[in-house]
């Protein structure tokens, strides 16, 4: 199975900041990489497709970089409605398998 | 509108079995791949099964053999029997449509399975 590894776990930021959340993969899955956000007993929504495509509706301030096996998910400008979990996915291969997830929380 | 709409979770004792579903409304089922991933309680994202528009099935080994994803078109709906149940299939469960592009893009609120004796 890919093992995603996503760092940090957990990331304390003010509004404004600019954040970056890295995912690794434990080996190459190309730009099969998929990024969800997810708010507290919600169902996970869609941010980026295929590492660097910005899903419909989805704000610019969210961008995805990489391709192979490391990934980045960055918000360029920290807004209140931007304080969730976000997870990392790969469809490279079955199982699919989502990173740990990032809890980005409010300094 | 594109939704999904789980239902069927509640509490099973280990050993026992249930079946999840998923009615969708605004595309058809047949047509396209439906996925079902879970949620422990604190815990992360956990893929389980999808369905193909085809019938292809696949599952996480950790519900191979004990879980069955198929699909009712007639209903526009998709299951997820579950039988052997132990307690650490205990989560949220979600239907998702899978886009054919490899992202979920529609998903439903959840449905909770909580197996204990």
């Amino acid at each position: 199975d890919i093992q995603m590894t996503q760092s940090p776990s957990s990331l304390s930021a003010s509004v404004g900041d600019r954040v970056t959340i890295t995912c690794r993969a434990s080996q190459t899955i190309s730009t099969s990489l998929n990024w969800y956000q997810q708010k507290p007993g919600k169902a996970p929504h869609l941010l980026i497709f295929a590492a660097t495509s910005l899903h419909s509706g989805v704000p610019s301030k969210f961008s995805g970089s990489g391709s192979g096996t490391d990934f980045t998910l960055t918000i360029s400008s920290l807004q209140p409605e931007d304080f969730a979990t976000y997870y990392c996915q790969q469809h490279y291969n079955f199982p699919w398998t989502f990173g740990q997830g990032t809890k980005v929380e409010i300094k | 509108e594109v939704q999904l709409a789980e239902s069927g979770g509640g509490l099973v004792q280990p050993g026992g079995s249930l079946r999840l579903s998923c009615a969708a409304s605004g595309f058809t089922v047949s047509t396209n791949y439906i996925t079902w991933v879970r949620q422990a309680p604190g815990k992360g994202l956990e893929w389980v099964s999808v369905i193909y528009s085809g019938g292809a099935t696949y599952y996480a080994d950790s519900v191979k053999d004990r879980f069955t994803i198929s699909r009712d078109n007639s209903k526009n709906t998709v299951y997820l029997q579950m039988s052997n149940l132990r307690d650490e299939d205990t989560a949220v469960y979600y239907c998702a449509k899978y886009s054919g592009y490899g992202f979920l893009d529609y998903w439903g609120q959840g449905t909770l399975l909580t197996v204990s004796s």
